[in-house]
């Protein structure tokens, strides 16, 4: 099984409103991943989660808020969001670790959440 | 991580060889040629990687140059589902760490 879940695939929300957003997979990885896209663009990094820890934040605003409660899932909750946070979210995992020489962290991505703030 | 150049769209005709070149000059020792594909509205898709050594893959096939200053992706038959952004991506490969897209070359293939 090398797939990732996100859910929803869309969501509405108005700036006051409060929305998670999930993805889950089962392949063993215990690095995940938030990245960001918005139209035309490529994908740009937000959070990066190893064995259930965040280690890396790119800057991003509070308003946006990972959360990562155990190997097989993650949420990006968010709050207060701004029109020009509208985009396709879209999450990752892939190992921590090499298991083969050379080899290794290949990241699978799932389908994105496609957000629309109002 | 290093940046990459690539041409920002290319056309193919369907069964004939795809050949998506990309840039990497200031590549360094432990880094890693990555590529991914983007169909449309979907999540980008890892094709393939290597280090100096060509790869070859179901999918396709990397062709790295000896200085490793520069690489090509080979799809021997493209098909249009093979239609999409492929983005070349330059990585260590020692620890799982964020991926940069650059802007990727757009490949049209047509009938």
């Amino acid at each position: 099984d090398t797939e990732v879940t996100q859910t929803p695939k869309h969501l509405v929300m108005g700036m006051t409103n409060k929305k998670s957003l999930k993805c889950e997979q089962h392949m063993g990885h215990r690095a995940m991943y938030w990245y960001k896209q918005k139209a035309k663009k490529p994908p740009e990094l937000m959070f990066v989660y190893s064995y259930e820890k965040l280690s890396i934040n790119e800057s991003v605003p509070s308003r946006f808020s990972p959360e990562c409660p155990n190997s097989s899932l993650l949420n990006l909750h968010l709050h207060a969001l701004q029109p020009e946070d509208s985009a396709l979210y879209l999450c990752a995992s892939s190992q921590e670790s090499p298991r083969r020489v050379g080899g290794g962290y290949e990241q699978y991505f799932g389908p994105g959440t496609r957000l629309t703030v109002t | 991580d290093a940046k990459t150049t690539q041409p920002p769209s290319m056309d193919c005709a369907e069964g004939r060889a795809a050949n998506l070149p990309c840039n990497h000059s200031t590549i360094s020792g432990n880094e890693y040629v990555y590529w991914y594909r983007q169909i449309h509205s979907q999540g980008p898709q890892y094709i393939i990687h290597g280090l100096k050594n060509n790869e070859t893959n179901e999918m396709a096939s990397l062709i790295i140059t000896e200085d490793r200053k520069s690489s090509t992706l080979i799809l021997p038959h493209a098909t249009l589902r093979d239609t999409a952004v492929y983005y070349c991506i330059v990585r260590p490969s020692r620890t799982a760490s964020k991926l940069t897209f650059g802007t990727g070359t757009r490949l049209q293939v047509t009938l």
